[in-house]
């Protein structure tokens, strides 16, 4: 069975630091990995997707990620924070191009300090 | 497109009331799903339908049911209600499953029992 574990329920960073979000993941099959942002009082928005190729993936508002396969991680990071970068990312991961079924982690907060 | 949306905002019940959760999407998403969604627990899939008429029961299915009797709509019905229910509750959907296809979540819907 799938499962993802986020590290870190709560990252603090200043404006303009780097953002730095773990994730890592178990899969009998090879994953397809994604990273969703929740801002306050709203659904959850796709911020990026790995599904096969480049290990590197670029999402919206300046994230990308990157996945480790020897690891088992899939790492999120944007170089600069900013104010409205202020929200909660859940990592997910769906088994395989056959899988039907995402699995969360447990989201972690993210808090910019001006 | 409205995309998908949910009805009602908030909602308090008392302890045994029942009351039903409403989604909708417009975009001819062939796949929706209901989750929960608790503090500090991440997502948890509760119901998903795969077509008209098609549901089956995710990792917490115990106390809801659904229905899928439209491509558009996917009901969520609390029919006992209890204090562990409390939560607040996504509807998403997609055009179809497997890693590629994203999920496109509702608001969500605030749900308190007292």
């Amino acid at each position: 069975a799938q499962s993802v574990t986020q590290l870190g329920s709560h990252v603090s960073v200043s404006e303009g630091a780097l953002v730095l979000l773990r994730c890592n993941y178990s899969s009998s099959v090879p994953p397809y990995l994604f990273w969703y942002v929740q801002y306050p009082n709203q659904g959850l928005q796709l911020l990026l997707k790995y599904t096969t190729g480049a290990t590197l993936v670029k999402g919206i508002n300046g994230f990308e990620a990157e996945f480790k396969k020897s690891e088992t991680s899939f790492r999120l990071t944007k170089p600069s924070a900013h104010m409205s970068d202020a929200a909660e990312y859940f990592c997910a991961v769906i088994e395989g191009s056959s899988g039907d079924k995402l699995t969360f982690g447990t989201g972690t907060r993210l808090a910019v300090r001006p | 497109n409205a995309g998908v949306t949910q009805t009602p905002k908030f909602r308090i019940l008392k302890i045994g009331q029942s009351m039903t959760l409403q989604c909708a999407q417009d975009m001819n998403h062939n796949y929706m799903y209901w989750y929960r969604q608790d503090p500090g627990m991440g997502l948890k899939l509760i119901y998903y339908s795969v077509g008209a008429g098609i549901t089956d029961k995710g990792e917490v299915p115990n106390g809801y049911n659904v229905s899928r009797s439209t491509t558009e709509d996917f009901p969520l019905r609390l029919e006992l209600a209890a204090p562990s229910q409390t939560s607040v509750y996504f509807c998403a959907s997609s055009y179809s499953t497997g890693g590629q296809e994203t999920q496109y979540f509702g608001p969500g819907t605030r749900l308190l029992v007292l």
